[in-house]
């Protein structure tokens, strides 16, 4: 099956810092999705990016399908920022989820 | 709309225990899928359903079942509650079986003793 890769696992920011997140998987794919996981626990979507690039204020995502990665850019984080970010490809009637980038943003 | 809905918030079973965790969504999607979450590990897939009457195992269907009567609803039934199954239970919808943005309901806490 397809095997979705995320880095880095953990990531520590002071707050006004950017990031840049990284999704890469194993296989075509006709869909990717990045999600925010907050605090409390809640799924948040980010991005719906199964090619090209996209802006979200503070957020941006790029997929380049033909190399088969995404990344996801956070600019200026603030400490609302902070949760676990997941990117999920849709293969055959399947969203398959990477194990999530843990992010804390300190003030 | 409501978008996606999940009953309970909160479960404690007992080993051996049954329950079906609840699923609703009003957006009039076709796709409706179940995950589970477990610390470290991502959300993995236990069963998915492209429209009523359909449904197939994802990654993790073991000691899960499920059915999709209408196209609203789409529960998650414990027969027999074990200690592996505590976890966090998300239910999730989109428009079609063919690659669109998925939604998520607030998911469900379930602790198995």
């Amino acid at each position: 099956g397809i095997q979705v890769e995320q880095s880095p696992p953990d990531l520590i920011l002071q707050e006004g810092a950017n990031s840049t997140l990284r999704c890469n998987f194993s296989d075509s794919v006709n869909n990717l999705q990045w999600f925010h996981q907050n605090p409390w626990g809640q799924l948040i979507n980010l991005f719906y990016i199964p090619s090209g690039t996209k802006q979200n204020g503070r957020l941006s995502a790029t997929t380049v399908a033909t190399e088969r990665y995404s990344l996801l850019y956070i600019s200026s984080s603030q400490t609302t920022d902070s949760g676990v970010y997941f990117c999920a490809v849709y293969g055959t009637y399947k969203y398959i989820f990477g194990t999530g980038t843990r992010l804390k943003v300190l003030a | 709309n409501a978008g996606v809905t999940q009953t309970p918030k909160f479960q404690v079973l007992k080993t051996g225990q049954s329950m079906t965790l609840q699923c609703a969504q009003d957006m009039n999607h076709e796709y409706m899928s179940w995950y589970r979450q477990d610390p470290g590990m991502g959300l993995r897939l236990i069963h998915y359903s492209v429209g009523a009457g359909i449904t197939d195992q994802g990654e993790v269907p073991n000691g899960y079942n499920v059915s999709r009567s209408t196209t609203e609803d789409f529960p998650l039934r414990l027969l027999s509650a074990a200690p592996s199954q505590t976890s966090v239970y998300f239910c999730a919808s989109s428009y079609s079986r063919f690659s669109y943005e998925q939604y998520f309901g607030p998911g469900t806490r379930l602790t198995v003793t």
